[in-house]
């Protein structure tokens, strides 16, 4: 089946360190972003891709960084720089280009203690 | 300054009835809107959509009014079923790449059996 895959679900880090987020679609998408969720907020945007190799920041890409080195890969890393990194992250890809929606992953639940 | 607004954090309905959920918008430059329904601890899913061009589209119980002029848009769901309970995200788009959108911060909807 297609679809996007995060990975871990949950995951637990010690404060001042880094934590990569996996995800991966099968989707064949050229676009590729990374939302982060806080309770009782809508999504925020982090990064985003829209072709391999290339990468943008979104509204909130402090203390985060990506990597494109696969059309179907694109990873997220909570630097130690990042200042409240206890958060619910999603990856998401789309169609690039022209009016049509994204497609989420299960989402990955990050703490920080 | 938010752009994306869902100013109603919850609604409850009863079973059968309708359930409007409102979103306004500041920005001129989104020309495309969506809806995306989401459970706890689960990415979004894509619901419905509408173009600029549009003022109505609708999709079996979900129809989604937009009015430029007022920079508002609704979601209506009828007859509301209890499945129906969720969070709904609004969310819109001002180029042609929907997937990075900016997104309200959501309405948490109860459908009462």
């Amino acid at each position: 089946d297609g679809g996007i895959t995060q990975s871990p679900k949950y995951l637990f880090r010690k404060e001042g360190q880094n934590v990569t987020l996996s995800c991966e679609q099968n989707l064949n998408h050229d676009a590729m972003y990374w939302y982060r969720q806080d309770p009782g907020q809508g999504l925020r945007l982090i990064y985003y891709s829209q072709i391999v190799n290339d990468f943008q920041k979104g509204d909130i890409a402090e203390g985060y960084s990506v990597s494109r080195e696969k059309k179907e890969s694109f990873p997220l890393t909570v630097t130690s720089a990042q200042k409240n990194p206890t958060a619910f992250y999603l990856c998401a890809s789309s169609i690039q280009g022209g009016h049509t929606e994204a497609f989420f992953g299960q989402g990955t639940r990050l703490t920080v203690v | 300054d938010q752009q994306v607004k869902q100013n109603s954090p919850s609604l409850s309905v009863q079973e059968g009835r309708i359930s409007i959920l409102n979103c306004d918008y500041t920005n001129s430059m989104f020309d495309y809107f969506l809806w995306y329904k989401k459970y706890p601890a689960e990415g979004p899913t894509f619901l419905i959509s509408i173009s600029s061009i549009k003022d109505k589209n609708e999709d079996g119980r979900f129809t989604v009014f937009l009015n430029k002029s007022a920079k508002h848009l609704s979601l209506h769901i009828v007859p509301s079923q209890p499945g129906d309970s969720a969070v709904y995200f609004c969310a819109a788009s001002g180029n042609t790449n929907a997937g990075k959108s900016t997104f309200g911060d959501g309405t948490t909807l109860t459908v009462k059996p």
